[in-house]
């Protein structure tokens, strides 16, 4: 059986430095990988996917995630945290149906 | 363009009684997925709809819980005789063609409180 764990529940990051959010998968296959993010009272949207075209995924906002198969893992990064990127961050494993399996999920703080 | 829709966006009931959330997702698209986030779970697959094949209803919780599609579009989650640890938000998403690389529209979902 698959599973997401991601390492850190909450992160908290001060405006203008890097952001980390650590996810690790387990799969028998080669997996789809996605980060999605929730914003306060918003819907989920996608960040980024991996589908196995690249192991370095750029996302929207200046979000990338590198898929490293010898870790099984699939970090988010950030080079500049910004305000607006206050908000939960899901890391997301698809099967073969698509059927998503999410992480507990990491709530990033950014201070001023 | 219109994304994936869900009505109500907020419903209250009273322990026993039955729900109905709808979901309307994208237009063309024949993937369907019913997610559940709540507390104590997280967020959970319920069920899922391609085309007119039989649903994968393995992430359903109990016998309570039931969903249709109808003519390939809208979808019903219905949860008969409610229980206080049905709270949570329930979340459709749609998908051009329900394969694993698919992007998950996901629509803004529905509240439910169980009173």
């Amino acid at each position: 059986a698959q599973s997401v764990t991601q390492l850190d529940s909450h992160v908290s990051v001060s405006e203008g430095t890097p952001v980390l959010l650590r996810c690790n998968y387990s799969s028998s296959y080669s997996p789809s990988l996605f980060w999605y993010v929730q914003h306060p009272n918003k819907g989920l949207q996608l960040l980024l996917k991996y589908t196995s075209a690249a192991t370095l995924v750029k996302g929207i906002n200046g979000f990338e995630a590198e898929f490293k198969k010898s870790e099984t893992s699939f970090h988010l990064t950030k080079p500049s945290a910004h305000m607006s990127d206050a908000a939960e961050y899901f890391c997301v494993q698809g099967d073969s149906w698509g059927k998503l399996q999410f992480g507990a999920g990491t709530q990033v703080v950014v201070t001023p | 363009g219109a994304g994936v829709s869900q009505s109500p966006s907020n419903k209250v009931t009273e322990k026993g009684k039955d729900v109905e959330l709808r979901c309307d997702p994208i237009s063309g698209h024949t993937a369907l997925y019913w997610y559940r986030q709540s507390l104590g779970q997280g967020l959970e697959f319920l069920i899922y709809f391609q085309g007119n094949s039989a649903p994968d209803k393995s992430g359903l919780p109990s016998d309570r819980f039931s969903a249709e599609r109808t003519g390939g579009s809208v979808s019903t989650l219905t949860i008969q005789r409610t229980q206080q640890e049905d709270s949570a938000v329930y979340l459709c998403a749609s998908t051009d063609t329900g394969t694993s690389t698919d992007t998950q529209y996901f629509g803004p979902g529905t509240r439910l409180t169980v009173l």
